[in-house]
């Protein structure tokens, strides 16, 4: 079955403490990106990887970190969480970011820093 | 301005009404588009990509005005399980020679009751 995973699912984290947020892909999609969803502010990207080792800020990548050592995986650090980054954090792969190509995306993970 | 933008309702509507939702974009270069349903703290899953000369899939159409920056999302017979947000999406041109990246609006939530 074609799918993206994500884990954890839910997280609850102390500031300051290191985490990472996995993603995998088994489509063999090229394009991978991250998005956190907060109310009224909808999906924002954060990082996003056109390919391995090429990867690229998208609107908000303050306080994160991503890397693309292979294509199936992408994973999201946070190297000092804070609260401002308690949000719903979806991972998400397409073929490419080109024309009409469907973007499937994780279940999410719900993140909670205190 | 917003590079994406949707009014985010609640809409509530009795079932059997028609809905429309309608969608700006601000880049006259973005070249796909897309409408995303989204239930509660799920994932966003495609609902239907928007072509220029307009497609139905059931009770479901979708219309691109490039002229005047819009897509709309037309909603016949409503469900009671239509009830979700609405996410529309466009693939915007990256900058410097980056790829082209997906923006979402904010949603439109829609509830149909009995």
């Amino acid at each position: 079955e074609a799918q993206v995973t994500q884990n954890p699912r839910y997280l609850i984290t102390v500031t300051g403490k290191k985490l990472t947020v996995t993603c995998s892909q088994n489509m063999n999609h090229e394009y991978m990106s991250w998005y956190r969803q907060d109310p009224g502010l909808g999906l924002r990207q954060i990082y996003y990887s056109m390919n391995v080792e090429v990867t690229d800020k998208g609107d908000v990548p303050e306080g994160y970190k991503v890397s693309r050592k292979e294509k199936r995986n992408f994973p999201l650090i946070l190297e000092s969480p804070s609260p401002n980054q308690t949000s719903l954090y979806f991972c998400a792969s397409s073929l490419s970011p080109g024309v009409n190509t469907e973007a499937f995306f994780g279940q999410g993970t719900r993140l909670t820093v205190v | 301005r917003k590079e994406v933008e949707q009014d985010p309702g609640p809409f509530n509507v009795p079932e059997g009404a028609t809905v429309a939702f309608n969608c700006t974009y601000s880049n006259s270069a973005s070249q796909s588009f897309f409408w995303y349903r989204q239930d509660c703290r799920k994932e966003p899953k495609l609902l239907m990509s928007v072509y220029s000369s307009g497609n139905e899939d059931g009770r479901f159409t979708a219309q691109l005005n490039r002229a005047s920056q819009y897509i709309s999302l037309l909603i016949r017979d409503s469900k009671l399980s239509d009830s979700a947000t609405y996410l529309c999406a466009v693939n915007v041109p990256g900058l410097t020679g980056g790829g082209n990246k997906l923006t979402f609006g904010t949603g439109t939530q829609l509830k149909v009751e009995l």
